[in-house]
Formats: C-alpha cells, sequence, structure tokens
C-alpha cells in the first residue's frame, strides 16, 4: 500500500459546484497533513495544514479522520480559478527526520 | 523576503554532460528538501539537508547524483553522466523547522527543469 494515495481524477465541475477529495494515508503514526496546490508547470503551494479538530478558510474546508486514515478537502462555490491540481501531504512519522511525502494529486477543472 | 530561489530555471543538457541545480532557502530556514517530479506523475523525494549535513538522501539514485549544502552559499543537486530518464522539474523547498517540528511547513521554489536531450 502506498503511503500516500488519492484518487488522480480529473474531477469535472461547473462553476459554483462543491467538490470533495480524499486521500488516503498508511501508516497511523503520521502527524502533520497538508493539502497543497499545484498549477500546470508551477510549484506546490500550501493551501491549507489539516488539524485533528477540521478546519476552514473560506471556501475550503480540511478534515482529518484518524481512526480511518484519511483526509478530505471540501471546496464549496467552486471558481474557475480553483482549477490546478491539489495533492496531500503526510508527515509519515516514521521519524523524526522523516521528510514529508506527496500523493500524486487529483487534477480538478471547473468548467464556467 | 525573497522565497525560496532555483537557478537555472531550465536547463539543456545532451547525454553524458552534468548538470547543476542551485537552490536558496528562504531567509531564517536551515531545512532544505529535493523533490524530482516527471511528467505527469507526483512529487518524489530525493534528498534533506542541513547546512553542512545529508539528513535523509533515501530518495537519491546511488549513482550519478549527488547534493551538498555548504556552510556558505546554495545547495547543490549534481547529476553527472545525464541520461535522458533524468529529464524532468526537480524542485527545492525549505522549512524552517525539521519535519516532525510544528515548523515544517514546506515553501517550495519554482523548479529547475532538465531536459536532456
Amino acid at each position: 500500500r502506498k503511503e500516500v494515495e488519492q484518487d488522480p481524477g480529473p474531477f469535472n465541475v461547473p462553476e459554483g459546484a462543491t467538490v470533495a477529495f480524499n486521500c488516503t494515508y498508511s501508516n497511523s503514526a503520521s502527524q502533520s497533513f497538508f493539502w497543497y496546490r499545484q498549477d500546470c508547470r508551477k510549484e506546490p503551494k500550501l493551501l491549507m495544514s489539516v488539524y485533528s479538530s477540521g478546519n476552514e478558510d473560506g471556501r475550503f474546508t480540511a478534515q482529518l479522520n484518524r481512526a480511518s486514515q484519511y483526509i478530505s478537502l471540501l471546496i464549496r462555490d467552486s471558481k474557475l480559478s480553483d482549477s490546478a491540481t491539489y495533492l496531500c501531504v503526510v508527515n509519515p512519522g516514521r521519524s523524526g527526520n522523516t521528510p514529508l511525502v506527496f500523493g500524486k494529486g487529483t487534477r480538478l477543472s471547473v468548467i464556467a | 523576503n525573497a522565497g525560496v530561489m532555483q537557478n537555472p530555471r531550465h536547463l539543456v543538457r545532451r547525454r553524458g554532460q552534468e548538470a547543476r541545480l542551485r537552490c536558496s532557502p528562504m531567509k531564517g530556514h536551515s531545512h532544505v528538501y529535493w523533490y524530482r517530479q516527471l511528467p505527469e506523475e507526483g512529487l518524489k523525494f530525493m534528498v534533506y539537508l542541513q547546512k553542512e549535513n545529508i539528513i535523509d538522501e533515501s530518495g537519491m539514485p546511488k549513482e550519478r547524483f549527488s547534493a551538498e549544502f555548504p556552510k556558505e552559499g546554495p545547495s547543490i543537486l549534481r547529476i553527472q553522466q545525464v541520461v535522458r530518464g533524468d529529464s524532468a522539474a526537480y524542485f527545492c523547498a525549505s522549512s524552517r523547522g525539521t519535519p516532525s517540528s510544528g515548523a515544517n511547513v514546506l515553501t517550495f521554489g519554482a523548479g529547475s527543469r532538465l531536459t536532456v536531450l
């Protein structure tokens, strides 16, 4: 089982739609979790950290389910500018110095 | 406050040549990471360095690839005798703290795109 798995998509949604992505991780000792956004041929950029209690930032809501080992990202009222690849990122927790592991990403296309 | 600076942005090499990619971390960041992204693929971890030390190089190919982060100057990823399969985007990232700390958020540079002819 891969350390971080995501549905590659693409998710094609109309403007204004609500869309949700899930990501599963294999190591129950994983500590910190993030969602990054990567536009075509650009570098990944932090979208939001994911906290145990869940967190919201405007139209974006992230949740963590430790029991089932998955993370979700919900985007409400999708905009054309939300079109990008969304990367699930996990600290696998193997040791204090284990670098963050990136999922392959879920591609979102918001259509007018 | 400049972000993570990478250069060159684009590099073309012929098979057998050497490629050197440079990365200067964000101000205040002492942890540097190199990731490789093949076309239509995810980011793959290569190496994690602090000043003058390689902390984790488990993702680095055993041959032809090396990395350093000297006391002065940028981190350098070096690829000797490049082959076509080395063509990829190489992203450098930095963080203020260790991966397990509360300061482990990665900030990425714009990447160096290597094309091997």
